[in-house]
This record gives C-alpha cells, sequence and structure tokens, in this order.
C-alpha cells in the first residue's frame, strides 16, 4: 500500500523555467511533509517542509504548497537550474505518538534541468 | 544542516557473511534514528526506528533477527546484516533526528553480496 504516490518518474525542464514536482498521499494521519533531493549513491538532503497547519512555504527558489483536502503537495523551483537535476522524494510524517518522526516515502520523481 | 557518516560506503561480501554498517551523528546527538533500504529505482523503505538505549522497533515484515541494530550511544547507531544473501543486496541509509526535529541522512552504503 504506497501511502505517499510521486506519479511522474520524471520530468523535464529548461534553465530558467519552473519545475513543478507532485505528490499524493493517501493517509489523513500525515501532518507533516516534506522534500528531500538525492543524487545516486548518496543519503537524501533535505530541502523543505511544511506542517499540514500550513498551505505554502516558501525557502528561496523553492516553495511547497499543500492542499490537504485534496491530499495533494507540490514542489516548486524557480528558476529551475542544472544543478537542480536529481531525484526528488516528498515525505509524510505523522506528529506525536509511537509513529513520530517515520518516514514515508514517495517513489521519487528524476528531474533534469536541461541548459 | 546536521552531518551524518556512514562505514563503509560500500562492501562486496559472500553469501553467508554477516555485514556491519555504521552510522554516526558527527555533530549533534540523534537521539532517534532510522535505518532505510533502497531498491534501484525505487522510494526508501524504512527498516527500523532505534532509540539511543532501547530495542529498536522493526517495520512489518522486516527480520529483526536478520537486521540487528544497536544503538548504544547518542552518536552511534549500527546495522548488522546477518548470514548476508545475494536478495539483501542494496543501498542501506540511515537517518538521524536530534530531539523532535529534522531527520538527517547519511550517504548510504552499497551493499552487495555475492
Amino acid at each position: 500500500d504506497q501511502q505517499v504516490k510521486q506519479n511522474s518518474p520524471s520530468l523535464s525542464v529548461q534553465e530558467g523555467r519552473i519545475s513543478i514536482l507532485n505528490c499524493d498521499y493517501t493517509n489523513s494521519m500525515f501532518d507533516y511533509f516534506l522534500w528531500y533531493k538525492k543524487y545516486p549513491a548518496e543519503g537524501p538532503t533535505f530541502l523543505i517542509s511544511i506542517s499540514s497547519i500550513k498551505d505554502k512555504n516558501e525557502d528561496g527558489r523553492f516553495t511547497v504548497f499543500l492542499n490537504k483536502s485534496a491530499k495533494h503537495l507540490s514542489l516548486h523551483i524557480v528558476p529551475s537550474q542544472p544543478g537542480d537535476s536529481a531525484v526528488y522524494f516528498c515525505a509524510a510524517s505523522v506528529a506525536g505518538g509511537t509513529s513520530y518522526g517515520k518516514l514515508t516515502f514517495g517513489q521519487g520523481t528524476i528531474l533534469t534541468v536541461h541548459p | 544542516g546536521a552531518v551524518v557518516s556512514q562505514h563503509p560506503s560500500w562492501v562486496i561480501c559472500k553469501s553467508g557473511t554477516s555485514v556491519k554498517i555504521e552510522c554516526r551523528s558527527l555533530d549533534f546527538q540523534a537521539t532517534t534514528m532510522f535505518w532505510y533500504r533502497q531498491f534501484p529505482k525505487q522510494s526508501l523503505m524504512l527498516m527500523a526506528t532505534s532509540n539511543e538505549g532501547s530495542k529498536a522497533t522493526y517495520e512489518q515484515g522486516v527480520e529483526k533477527d536478520k537486521f540487528l541494530i544497536n544503538h548504544a550511544s547518542l552518536t552511534l547507531s549500527t546495522l548488522t546484516v546477518t548470514s548476508a544473501h545475494p536478495e539483501d543486496s542494496s543501498f542501506y541509509i540511515c537517518g538521524g533526528r536530534r530531539g523532535l526535529g529534522e531527520q538527517f541522512f547519511g550517504p548510504g552504503t552499497r551493499l552487495t553480496v555475492l
């Protein structure tokens, strides 16, 4: 049962344009969401997160939007740069209880930014 | 951000042998450490959660007798793959969390079992 889904395995974008990566989840208990960037044979690097009490969080070129009613979040990168090319994972967690801090990851989306 | 290291970065072993992977939080105390595995082109799957000084909590389907986890200090957790078989070949990643904060990941360990 894939509770966090990234339905686009890959995305190709021109340098300078906006990259939009999407993520859907099914577990309504999730209340904290994160985006990670990962290069091959390396561990994920934290990018940005959002709590369920917000619908938007911005950090430089990265903005995450959360639509709780649709159980959907997206990561916007603008402007996209070739160095952004990597695999992007969204992850979700539940605050509190025994599940606190446990991350459930999506399958990842390979982003390629062309010069 | 905080730094998490893993050792070794890659290991090749014969079937039936045991392999130990170390995960260290270098500049923070990780009250909780998580172990994940990732198969090629797939997501990171949580294997177990360990709190310093207590037994690890394993996810459903993960054999605790095969994947031994020790979290003896606030900066070190180890994962031992016992009697490794080719199907255990994977990319193993640890994550460390300080208190209620973010989780930071190590660079991963590539295990190949021949």
